[in-house]
Parts: structure tokens; sequence; C-alpha cells
């Protein structure tokens, strides 16, 4: 496929549970992100990489949250002891350029994640 | 944190008619983006105005942006039921350097 994909696409956690969510970007993007969107809300950013770089990781909650991309392409972001209030849907999104100011990113579907 | 407010939160037309919506934001931008979300295709990009730009078309899209203001508009001219879906601007700052999306206006087309 040629969009991004994310997986799984939903996820039930009990309290304290560590998770790793998933995300394919579209071939050659150097550009990823991370987005945290809460039901009814925007989506919120979270972290950045230019291909294997977190270059911004300012919007994470918590040391709870850690976001990897070793090679370039595929990215994890993991949440460590997970909380009640982590429940949301995560959004992956990628970008062609390395001057991404100017450039449409591309969603993928999110995961919904869902913490008891 | 959001960057700003989206106006009106929710908005139901009929077919065929136009929908406006509106978003302020607070700080200084390099360009505002308009995104749609809705269930079936996820968050999609619909279109990018640049700081130095007025007023941008695509399609049946418009959007405005005034800089002074610190505002812009989505004008969807004769809607369809298909463009039933949650609509978010999303702003560059020129200092984050990061999309901050506002929190939305949900969108209502019946046919």
């Amino acid at each position: 496929g040629a969009g991004v994909s994310q997986s799984p696409r939903y996820k039930v956690a009990k309290r304290g549970q560590d998770v790793a969510l998933r995300c394919d970007p579209i071939s050659g993007h150097v550009s990823l992100f991370w987005y945290q969107q809460a039901l009814g809300q925007g989506p919120e950013f979270l972290t950045y990489f230019q291909n294997e770089a977190q270059l911004d990781k300012s919007g994470l909650p918590s040391d709870r949250f850690f976001a990897e991309r070793p090679e370039g392409s595929v990215s994890t972001l993991k949440i460590q002891r997970t909380q009640q209030e982590d429940s949301a849907v995560y959004l992956c999104a990628s970008s062609s350029h390395r001057d991404y100011l100017y450039n449409e990113q591309f969603f993928g579907p999110g995961t919904r994640l869902t913490v008891l | 944190s959001q960057q700003g407010e989206e106006d009106p939160q929710a908005l139901s037309i009929q077919e065929g008619e136009n929908a406006t919506m509106n978003c302020s934001y607070k700080t200084s931008i390099n360009n505002l983006q308009w995104y749609r979300q809705n269930s079936g295709r996820g968050l999609v990009h619909l279109i990018l105005i640049r700081s130095n730009e007025r007023e941008k078309h695509s399609g049946r899209l418009r959007v405005t942006l005034d800089t002074s203001k610190k505002s812009s508009s989505l004008l969807i001219t004769a809607s369809r039921a298909a463009d039933t879906a949650s609509y978010f601007c999303a702003t560059w700052d020129n200092q984050g350097g990061k999309l901050i999306f506002g929190q939305g206006t949900e969108l209502s087309v019946k046919p």
C-alpha cells in the first residue's frame, strides 16, 4: 500500500502494562511525526523524527513515553506503565522532504488505545 | 496545548448548502493547513495556505487567511453528504516548528 500504516488498530491494556505502537510511513518519507488525539479534541504533537534522528520530543507527556526510529523508516511509540489518562488515539504522520515546514503530512489510521 | 479555536464547534446543514468554518490562532505562523477527519478515511490534508497568501481555492474548497486578525476560514460550496466529517485547522508556528491543531468543527451534511 502507498499510505501510512499503523498497528495495531485497537489496543486494550490493563493499567500498568507496557504497550508498543508501530508506524510504517510512506516509503522514502524523511519526516515522521507522532500525535495523541483525545476524544473530541484535535491531534496534539508528541514527537518528530528526521530519518533516524529524534529532533523534537517536547510533546511527550511524561518519561513513560518513548519513541524510536532506528533505521529511519518504521517507528515505534512505547508507553510504559500505562495509565487511564493515556487512553487516546495515537496518530502517526509522515512527510516527504527535509524542509517539512512547507509540506502536508500524510496520516495513518491511528491506534486507539484504551487503558482499563 | 492547542493553538487556537474553531468556530462553530458543530454545524449541521442540508446537502447543496455552503458550509463555513472559522479558525483563530495565537502565534506568528509560517503556513496554515486544513484537514478533514472521518472514521472511514482518517485524517486527510485538504489545503495549505502560506502566510503571504490571502486566499486559495481547491475544487469546492475556498480558504482565506487574515494574518492581521490571526484567523482563517474554510468554505465548502455545494456540500454533499460525503463532506460529513470533522474539520481541523493546523498551523506551523514560526517558533516551535511543529504543527498545532485546533479543536475542530464537526460538520453534518444531511441528504
